[in-house]
């Protein structure tokens, strides 16, 4: 079946710990995202792709990194200069719409999302 | 700076009760607006609006879109305990680097038996 799946669901770290969060697609989607969601404050984007080696920073991209080696793929990196990581953390994908007025947008994909914690 | 409002934050009604949910926004580039319901962890769509005017409606559930006042509703009629979730709006906005969606902070329903 066709989606989004995140993995893993939960994950500690311990302070100092780099993680790495998975995120594949079979969707043949373009762009990919990734949000992080804290109580009361919606989803926060932190990185996003449109296309293979290529991505750009979000609100909140600062003590995250990303790759795009492969287009099914998209890894989020959280590192030690990340200071508040414990969150849950939201991929998704969509069409990237190729040029002005063809149709064919749609909504954004979500995966099940990753819990991270810090211990 | 873009973004995206919803209100009230959170709700509590009465089963059979008809709720009405708010966005709005200030977005360039817009695209679409996108309405979906978060139970637990994946949120899940709903509908998307790219017209003024026009309804989508599905089951009890109704969403418009006003691009002239920047905003949206999302109505559910007689609502049911298994509405009671966190309903996100969302902005699609297109620009030379590509497509973003700008989140809101949810609208958190509760139905009560």
């Amino acid at each position: 079946d066709g989606g989004i799946t995140q993995s893993p669901k939960y994950l500690f770290r311990k302070e100092g710990q780099n993680v790495t969060l998975s995120c594949e697609q079979n969707l043949n989607h373009d762009a990919m995202y990734w949000y992080r969601q804290d109580p009361g404050q919606g989803l926060r984007l932190i990185y996003y792709s449109q296309i293979v080696n290529d991505f750009q920073k979000g609100d909140i991209a600062e003590g995250y990194s990303v790759s795009r080696e492969k287009k099914e793929s998209f890894p989020l990196t959280v590192t030690s200069a990340q200071k508040n990581p414990t969150a849950f953390y939201l991929c998704a994908s969509s069409i990237k719409r190729r040029n002005r007025g063809e149709l064919g947008d749609t909504e954004a994909f979500f995966g099940q999302g990753t819990r991270l914690t810090v211990v | 700076e873009d973004k995206v409002v919803q209100s009230p934050l959170s709700l509590v009604v009465h089963e059979g009760d008809t709720v009405t949910l708010n966005c709005s926004y200030e977005v360039t580039n817009f695209r679409s607006l996108l309405w979906y319901k978060q139970e637990k962890k994946a949120p899940t769509f709903l509908f998307m609006l790219t017209s003024s005017g026009i309804e989508k409606k599905s089951g009890r559930l109704s969403s418009i879109l006003d691009k002239k006042e920047l905003f949206s509703i999302l109505n559910i009629t007689a609502t049911q305990t298994g509405d009671s979730a966190v309903y996100l709006c969302a902005v699609r906005s297109s620009g030379d680097t590509g497509n973003q969606f700008y989140f809101g902070t949810g609208t958190s329903l509760t139905v009560i038996p």
